[in-house]
């Protein structure tokens, strides 16, 4: 079956430190990968999109990559600070309707 | 450059009613999604509609059905509600490329 798994627990990470977040996929072969962030009550933000050929993506303190082998992808935040705090959600462009495919989201909590 | 908007931005509903939701697009965007949120979880796709006509539908009912108009703002109707409707409703507008989604603050529907 198709999934998209994102860790369902929330994030604590220290201020200044690095926060990973991680999107698994199964059975999909995604053209392309966003990464949204959530405030409660608010709709998703976009952040960064990431092609099928490309391995890594940078903007300002954020990075993402992109294994289509391990089918993963990885959402860092360097430095990061109280107000990075929210939901973080992977999502996958898999047709040419440009429809996306959403993981569940995980939270982060940067503590100061 | 005005965003994506949506109203109303909450609603209570009994089971069986009707409802509309709307959506204006962001200037310039011609393309607009709509998305079902339950909580705790990722948006669930409805359906897209560009230049006035639905381009792609996700698994849901025939209940849920929509419009666009010239101006590219856009509706979302659901009929004969059930408790399982109640969720955040987003709207989301994109331009050309179709890839990167504005979101709106979104609908909180409760249908008792």
């Amino acid at each position: 079956s198709q999934k998209i798994e994102q860790n369902s627990e929330a994030l604590n990470i220290q201020e200044g430190k690095t926060a990973t977040l991680t999107c698994n996929y199964t059975n999909y072969s995604p053209a392309y990968l966003q990464w949204y962030r959530q405030d409660p009550g608010r709709g998703p933000v976009f952040l960064l999109l990431i092609r099928e050929n490309e391995k890594e993506k940078r903007k300002e303190r954020l990075k993402v990559t992109f294994d289509t082998t391990l089918k993963q992808s990885l959402f860092h935040i360097t430095a990061s600070q109280p107000a990075d705090s929210a939901t973080y959600l992977c999502a996958l462009g898999v047709d040419s309707n440009y429809q996306l495919i959403w993981g569940a989201g995980t939270k982060l909590i940067i503590k100061p | 450059e005005t965003g994506v908007t949506q109203s109303p931005t909450h609603l209570i509903k009994t089971r069986g009613q009707q409802v509309t939701l709307r959506c204006s697009s962001q200037s310039g965007h011609n393309t607009v999604s709509w998305y079902q949120q339950a909580l705790g979880q990722g948006p669930q796709f409805i359906f897209q509609y560009y230049r006035e006509e639905e381009n792609g539908r996700g698994n849901f009912p025939p209940r849920f059905s929509g419009l666009q108009f010239p101006n590219y703002s856009s509706e979302l109707n659901v009929n004969a509600l059930e408790l399982d409707d109640s969720a955040l409703y987003l709207c989301a507008s994109s331009s050309r490329d179709r890839e990167t989604q504005y979101f709106g603050p979104g609908t909180r529907l409760l249908v008792l």
